[in-house]
């Protein structure tokens, strides 16, 4: 069984430019969770998703915007890109969004 | 200040050594994970806890609910367990939010 899938796993943009990252969850699992790592740093809580309705959102700009589709994969889009986006974004799916939580391997965003 | 504390930060160890990782937490939690995350960032998630004591081959766990603390213990570590390991809470007062330590990296040599 696939584990959670993100693509593209390494991504260079122009400031200003417009990002889609994108995750597909563990075959079942209705919520999907998203993350930004700056180097040196631990994952900051962006978005969580369940069901398609958005259930937490993190201290983020409103640049920073997700959804959820019926499959229950997700889209992650950053507008207005910053040098200051550059970060490792993870995606993580849960059955229900309360428990049991795996993570993908990333999106590695470089803004030049 | 953050909502999480690990300690050390970097911590390097010889082959066969026993490694302790603290982590400390300041939210009321529904569950606390320790995660491991390898060069290149691809995260695995090791432990899922909410009280008590976890074993997996050479990983133990421990979490102390009262004392909002909890330590990762490595023991017989191998170069292979060099990475960053991460401890992370859900909170049970912001809607399953997650707060993640820094991180401690772990360098192993032979």
């Amino acid at each position: 069984d696939a584990g959670v899938t993100q693509s593209p796993t390494h991504l260079i943009k122009t400031r200003g430019q417009h990002v889609t990252l994108r995750c597909s969850p563990i075959s079942g699992h209705k919520s999907v969770s998203w993350y930004q790592q700056v180097l040196g740093q631990g994952p900051q809580f962006i978005f969580q998703y369940y069901e398609k309705e958005e259930r937490g959102r993190g201290n983020f700009p409103d640049r920073f915007s997700a959804r959820q589709f019926p499959n229950y994969s997700s889209e992650l889009n950053v507008n207005a890109l910053l040098l200051g986006d550059s970060a490792l974004y993870l995606c993580a799916s849960s059955l229900t969004g309360s428990y049991g939580y795996t993570f993908g391997s990333g999106t590695r965003l470089t803004v030049v | 200040k953050n909502e999480v504390e690990q300690s050390p930060q970097n911590l390097t160890a010889q082959e066969g050594e026993f490694i302790t990782i603290n982590c400390s937490y300041s939210v009321g939690i529904s569950a606390l994970h320790w995660l491991q995350q390898h060069p290149g960032g691809g995260i695995v998630s090791l432990f899922m806890l909410s009280s008590g004591k976890k074993k997996h081959g050479r990983l133990i766990a421990t979490i102390n609910i009262q004392e909002k603390h909890s330590s990762l213990h490595i023991t017989a570590s191998h170069p292979r367990d060099s990475a960053v390991y991460i401890c992370a809470v859900r909170s049970s007062n912001t809607g399953n939010q997650f707060y993640f330590g820094t991180g401690t990296s772990l360098t192993v040599i032979p």
